[in-house]
């Protein structure tokens, strides 16, 4: 069974650029979550989606943050314009059905450096 | 609001010590408990999932306690090995099976 994947792995922009990173689930599975990680900090969630409709996203900084997920399946999640300390790992998770199986499955993760 | 806090931040210890790592959360009314473990430059892996109705889990060398009303929970790894050495994150399940909160993790080195 394949993994969550996301890329870019690594992305180093200037402050005020705007980047996009991309998550493609595992098969099946109906919810999709991204968290940010700052260096030295546990994950922290941004935004999470059952299928293509938003269950969460009171912790998304919706002035430059955006996160979409069209079809139910793969999903990307934009920052414009980026400032420093959006510096972190951003990683994508995936599950089954968090009320029955909660387990999160999670991708690598997108290094993030903002100059 | 839930915090989750991880003591110590760093551990080293040598190869074959038995050794706990320590999570504690504000809020007792949590749906779950998980440990995840991070290796550098990769994702999260579940390592054991406690239900709120359960005081612990085990897998091979790995035993998770939970105690709601204290708000703790402890993460026993017996006869540790090299490979053993990566972060150990606590996660709380916050109002609902889907919503975690985590800790900020322990980086666990266990030297030959």
């Amino acid at each position: 069974e394949a993994g969550v994947a996301q890329s870019p792995r690594y992305k180093i922009i200037e402050k005020r650029q705007s980047v996009a990173f991309w998550c493609n689930p595992i098969s099946g599975h109906a919810t999709l979550y991204w968290y940010q990680q700052i260096l030295g900090q546990g994950p922290k969630l941004l935004i999470q989606f059952q299928n293509n409709g938003v269950v969460d996203d009171s912790q998304l900084p919706k002035d430059r943050f955006s996160a979409e997920r069209l079809k139910g399946v793969d999903s990307t999640l934009k920052i414009q314009p980026a400032k420093l300390e959006d510096s972190a790992v951003y990683l994508c998770a995936s599950s089954l059905d968090p009320t029955s199986v909660p387990t999160q499955y999670f991708g690598p993760g997108t290094r993030l450096l903002v100059l | 609001k839930q915090e989750v806090t991880q003591i110590p931040a760093a551990l080293s210890v040598p190869e074959g010590e038995n050794l706990v790592l320590n999570c504690s959360f504000t809020d007792s009314a949590i749906y779950n408990l998980q440990w995840f473990r991070q290796d550098p430059g990769k994702g999260l892996t579940s390592l054991l999932l406690i239900q709120s109705s359960q005081r612990e889990q085990t897998s091979g060398r790995l035993n998770a306690s939970l105690d709601k009303s204290s708000g703790r929970s402890t993460l026993y790894i017996a006869a540790s090995q090299p490979g053993d050495s990566a972060t150990y994150l606590c996660a709380v399940g916050d109002g609902s099976a889907s919503k975690i909160i985590f800790g900020s993790g322990t980086r666990l080195s266990i030297r030959p």
